[in-house]
């Protein structure tokens, strides 16, 4: 099983590019690495997801290593909206679906 | 298109008794999977439902258990609640093995 090790809180400003960096030292060759948002009383929203290299989509972009034990989310000029708590995750890839291990995230508090 | 809905919103039992949480997948999706989340730590896996049969199991006891209807809804059921038993409990679908999981809001329990 793939543990994910993150920052557990990061501080922004309105308008500044964020990044998040994840550690995964043991992913699988088969796992994909997938990043969920969670505002307060609301379940965990996908984010992004990527394999390798760069994944960028209309939220947010995804840096992953060569050596894949880390990826960075990058979030582009960030808003109080953005305020929420951020997980990395590893998906265990088993014979039949996939189950999902959450950490304890990394709760980003962007200020005005 | 409806989202995953979880019904009720919230609830509040008492120490023994038994408890059961409903949930609606995602339009077109099949797999629900459920996950308790305690206060200030991320969701953790509890089982994952496909073709009415539990297909993977999370470290949580007998006591929880769960079913899958033909129309892919599902319920989570907890008998003996404990005080630590209080917890978020989140629904999530997904369509077949796409690690993609698309989240309710969850049904906040209390026991007291």
């Amino acid at each position: 099983l793939a543990k994910t090790t993150q920052p557990i809180s990061m501080d922004s400003y309105e308008g500044q590019e964020v990044n998040i960096t994840c550690s995964h030292n043991n992913i699988a060759t088969n796992d994909y690495i997938t990043w969920y948002q969670q505002f307060p009383s609301q379940g965990p929203r996908f984010i992004i997801q990527g394999y390798k290299t760069k994944v960028t989509n209309e939220v947010a972009s995804l840096f992953i290593p060569a050596d894949r034990k880390s990826s960075t989310l990058s979030l582009p000029r960030v808003s109080l909206s953005d305020t929420a708590v951020y997980y990395c995750l590893v998906g265990e890839q088993m014979e039949y679906g996939n189950k999902l291990v959450f950490g304890a995230g990394t709760i980003l508090r962007v200020k005005s | 298109d409806a989202g995953v809905t979880q019904s009720p919103t919230h609830l509040i039992k008492t120490r023994g008794q038994q408890v059961t949480l409903r949930c609606s997948p995602k339009s077109g999706h099949d797999t629900v999977s459920w996950y308790q989340q305690a206060l200030g730590q991320g969701p953790q896996f509890i089982f994952q439902y496909y073709e009415e049969e539990e297909r993977q199991r999370g470290n949580f006891p007998d006591r929880f258990s769960g079913h899958q209807f033909p129309n892919y809804s599902s319920e989570l059921n907890v008998n003996a609640l404990l005080l630590g038993d209080s917890a978020l409990y989140l629904c999530a679908s997904s369509f077949e093995n796409n690690e993609k999981l698309f989240f309710g809001s969850g049904t906040q329990l209390s026991v007291l």
